[in-house]
């Protein structure tokens, strides 16, 4: 597709089983960040991936949180032992390049995860 | 540490009419500022783009306004269309961070007929 993918669209879940999200990026794009938004508030950082670099983590909100991106390209981000408070629809977003003037990051639609 | 903010939850104007929308940010490290509209059960799409170099880029009915001094942006819209009524959020990114995004708060913009 010509844009970014993200499965699946909705997960509802019970406290404390693991989850996976998948996100698809735009193909040839280098770059790809998760970011989560959480009700009545503003997208917030979580990850990201460039090219063959170590991916900065540094906005995972605790341990049981974790990503990976294989081949460069698809991305999974995987929540273990999901709280209530991990309710929150996740963006999974990929721009052609990182340190440039301009960086535009294109969105997907979101997976919308509901934590019982 | 809100480092980027809209003080204005919502906005309401006629159709036809200027929509002015606001957005404040404390790091000075920012060098890239974007705003992105986010319409329901969709992911946000990118509207314009400002480099920290520039104080104004128009594009159509948009038009951004950055004011460094006053750490300021905002994003003008006219005229103002129905079609235009979603959630406006403000972001900004430095290169020295790896150009992730730090977003405010969002505004819903509704454009009255």
């Amino acid at each position: 597709g010509a844009g970014v993918s993200q499965s699946p669209s909705n997960k509802v879940t019970e406290k404390g089983k693991d989850v996976e999200l998948r996100c698809d990026p735009i193909s040839g794009h280098t770059a790809l960040y998760w970011y989560r938004q959480s009700l009545g508030q503003g997208l917030e950082f979580l990850i990201y991936f460039q090219g063959n670099s170590a991916p900065d983590k540094s906005g995972l909100p605790s341990d049981r949180f974790s990503a990976e991106r294989t081949g460069g390209s698809v991305s999974t981000l995987t929540i273990q032992r999901t709280q209530q408070e991990d309710s929150a629809v996740y963006l999974c977003a990929s721009s052609p390049r990182v340190v440039v003037a301009k960086n535009i990051q294109y969105f997907g639609a979101g997976t919308r995860l509901s934590v019982l | 540490d809100q480092q980027v903010k809209q003080n204005s939850p919502s906005l309401s104007v006629q159709e036809g009419r200027i929509s002015i929308l606001n957005c404040d940010y404390t790091n000075s490290m920012f060098d890239y500022f974007l705003w992105y509209k986010k319409y329901p059960a969709e992911g946000p799409t990118f509207l314009i783009s400002i480099s920290s170099i520039k104080d104004k880029n128009e594009d159509g009915r948009f038009t951004v306004f950055l004011n460094k001094s006053a750490k300021h942006l905002s994003l003008h819209i006219v005229p103002s269309q129905p079609g235009d009524s979603a959630v406006y959020f403000c972001a900004a990114s430095a290169r020295t961070s790896g150009s992730r995004l730090t977003f405010g708060e969002g505004t819903q913009l509704t454009v009255n007929p």
